[in-house]
């Protein structure tokens, strides 16, 4: 067990409403990752905060949006959903350290867009 | 266009034989890879990196091999055994990329049967 942690486990939307998922970090890590994950795809990066500031995103329009709060709970906000928006979402936590600090994954939340 | 390419989406053992799971990648700036294992309800687990400037790398009965030059890596397990089954991803981090940008490939189902 990684000592990160998601809610909801499981969610189901309609197209055009917005959503909120949330993670909590493992103890001591300070910064936070958030991937997605399409049926048969590997995680794809959506962005990265850390001390609070997004320092990092991938290729997801603005209506994917995050916040990081100051004991380094996450939050992932995500707008006028799409059908495509189906996927489970990955939250990730580590400590910038050195470099190359591992990530370590929470269990995920399964988005159901109908 | 993928970066990460895990070719192979299955792959089935004999418990006690040797697993060879393959990755190739196309970014000649990744300086960092890693090897992830996934059990299905759960997230992904770090199971062994390595670094550009290495070729290889072993922890216990996983090791990894980097061939820069063919832009290939590869995770051996040996012996494999039941509790190995799960899918397997590749990931790879871009040298000065932020630290929680992994960029994986599709995976690997690795089956090893008793």
């Amino acid at each position: 067990e990684t000592g990160v942690t998601q809610s909801p486990t499981h969610l189901i939307k309609t197209r055009g409403q917005q959503v909120t998922l949330r993670c909590s970090s493992q103890s001591g890590h300070n910064t936070v990752s958030w991937y997605q994950q399409a049926l048969g795809q590997g995680p794809q990066f959506i962005f990265q905060y850390y001390r609070e500031e997004e320092n990092g995103r991938g290729n997801f329009p603005p209506r994917f949006s995050g916040l990081q709060f100051p004991n380094y709970s996450s939050e992932l906000n995500v707008n006028a959903l799409e059908l495509d928006d189906s996927a489970l979402y990955l939250c990730a936590s580590s400590l910038i350290a050195g470099t190359n600090e591992k990530l370590f994954f929470g269990s995920g939340t399964q988005l159901s867009v109908l | 266009d993928q970066q990460v390419k895990q070719n192979s989406p299955s792959l089935s053992v004999q418990e006690g034989r040797i697993s060879i799971l393959n990755c190739d990648y196309t970014n000649s700036m990744f300086d960092y890879f890693l090897w992830y294992k996934k059990y299905p309800a759960e997230g992904p687990t770090f199971l062994i990196s390595i670094s550009s400037i290495k070729d290889k790398n072993e922890d216990g009965r996983f090791t990894v091999f980097l061939n820069k030059s063919a832009k290939h890596l590869s995770l051996h397990i040996v012996p494999s055994q039941p509790g190995d089954s799960a899918v397997y991803f590749c990931a790879a981090r871009i040298y000065g990329g932020s630290q929680g940008n992994l960029i994986f490939g599709k995976g690997t189902k690795l089956s090893v049967k008793p």
